[in-house]
């Protein structure tokens, strides 16, 4: 079984401050783990992923992502957030092995404040 | 290149009434996949095809059908509308092997509203 905790509905933060949305997981084995932001009215776009090596996953628009197998997490940062990075943002993880269908969370809304 | 596009954007239907939501992608991806998105529940998801010829049920396949007419098209149907099926319906794709590290594409959604 796989599942995805996004412990935060919504996220607050100013714009240049820098932004952490939260992720833990559950897999029985090794994860593939992503991020995907969603915009108002569009479709999921992904960010990032983490498959294997390096801990520290660079993506899209400034993004990045912790992977910590200790503490099962896989947050996403950015060092300066935009006010044009308010969005809703999902992690998805797919154990490695086995099903190769992704379970997402719930979803953390962003929201930067100018 | 459009990615994953998605027929009709929007749609209204009466309880009982059927439609098909259309789906296709221009990437050559082998595995496709049909998501609901509803409030504070997330993406949930109906069906989807490892491959060219193959179906299987996801988590909520109750009153949906889906045909993968070939590589590039994956529809889904509803034989007969309810209003918990109102929802935004979300078609994905992704490339290569069944089992890769592959991420989605996700097309725009549509919305459907059932009365």
């Amino acid at each position: 079984a796989q599942s995805v905790a996004q412990p935060e509905d919504q996220v607050n933060v100013a714009e240049g401050n820098p932004l952490t949305v939260k992720c833990t997981y559950s897999v029985s084995g090794n994860p593939y783990l992503f991020w995907y932001v969603q915009y108002p009215n569009r479709g999921l776009q992904f960010l990032l992923k983490y498959i294997t090596g390096d801990n520290l996953v660079k993506g899209s628009y400034g993004f990045e992502a912790e992977f910590n197998k200790s503490q099962t997490s896989f947050h996403l940062k950015k060092p300066s957030a935009l006010v044009s990075d308010s969005a809703l943002y999902f992690c998805a993880v797919r154990v490695r092995r086995g099903s190769y269908i992704p379970t997402f969370g719930r979803g953390t809304s962003l929201i930067v404040h100018p | 290149n459009a990615g994953v596009t998605q027929t009709p954007k929007f749609q209204v239907l009466k309880t009982g009434q059927s439609m098909t939501l259309q789906c296709a992608q221009d990437m050559n991806h082998n595995s496709m996949y049909w998501y609901r998105q509803d409030p504070g529940m997330g993406l949930r998801l109906i069906y989807y095809s490892a491959s060219e010829g193959t179906t299987d049920k996801g988590e909520v396949p109750n009153g949906y059908n889906v045909s993968r007419l070939n590589k590039r098209e994956f529809s889904l149907r509803l034989e007969s509308a309810a209003p918990s099926q109102t929802s935004v319906y979300f078609c994905a794709s992704s490339g290569g092997l069944a089992g890769g590290p592959y991420e989605q594409y996700f097309g725009p959604g549509t919305r459907l509203t059932v009365t």
